[in-house]
């Protein structure tokens, strides 16, 4: 079993929809949680960080951690074709930089007109 | 004003052969990595560079090496190319033990 599972998609949903991005992880120790999109040909790009449980809001993105169930989820609202992208998720255990990172495999988006 | 900059974008190349990428980042940070990315965008990380320690995966094989001029420029030299190699290489830097990583575009290996 992988440390973290991500669901690799693809997704397609219509523009304007509410898309709910997930990842389950084994390792208690995660407490740092990351989201990144990639563009296709591009690197992947910082999308959202969290520390430990709870949730946080960025514009029409909201990340949640819960740590009890080992689940994390990335919320898109009003989603656009511009949100056509791979969401990585990434988990550390301690604040040591991206030799600490463990990533998911990425899940596949496409917002369709 | 690219933050972190590699070159080649794209590189082809017959088993057997050496090629080296390059990595400059203009951002200050203190550390760079280098990552690989598999077919199924499955990222792991290879080294990370830090104020001059190298600290290095176990998994990657010794025929990788990377090299540091300064705390702006990493690059990685592939000794021995071999198919198994082909992949998304890319660097990334951050600030000295943060996890938030900036990423440059990605170099496209192809080993014929």
């Amino acid at each position: 079993q992988k440390e973290v599972e991500q669901d690799p998609g693809p997704l397609s949903v219509p523009e304007g929809a509410i898309v709910s991005l997930n990842c389950t992880y084994s390792n208690s120790a995660f407490q740092y949680f990351m989201w990144y999109r990639q563009y296709s040909r591009k690197g992947p790009e910082l999308l959202m960080y969290t520390y430990s449980s709870g949730n946080k809001e960025d514009g029409r993105f909201t990340a949640q951690v819960d740590k009890s169930s080992k689940y994390i989820s990335l919320f898109i609202r009003d989603s656009q074709p511009s949100d056509s992208a791979t969401y990585l998720c990434a988990m550390s255990g301690v604040t040591g930089g991206g030799n600490k990172l463990t990533f998911g495999t990425g899940t596949q988006l496409k917002v369709e007109l | 004003d690219t933050a972190v900059s590699q070159t080649p974008k794209y590189l082809v190349t017959q088993m057997g052969n050496d090629k080296s990428i390059k990595c400059e980042q203009n951002l200050g940070h203190d550390t760079m990595y280098w990552y690989k990315q598999d077919s199924k965008k499955f990222l792991k990380i290879m080294f990370s560079y830090n104020n001059k320690e190298l600290i290095i995966n176990e998994t990657v094989p010794n025929r990788f090496s990377p090299k540091s001029p300064d705390k702006a420029h990493l690059n990685l030299h592939i000794n021995s190319l071999e198919l198994g190699d082909s992949a998304v290489y890319f660097c990334a830097s951050s600030q000295a033990n943060n996890e938030k990583l900036f990423f440059g575009s990605g170099t496209q290996l192809s080993v014929l």
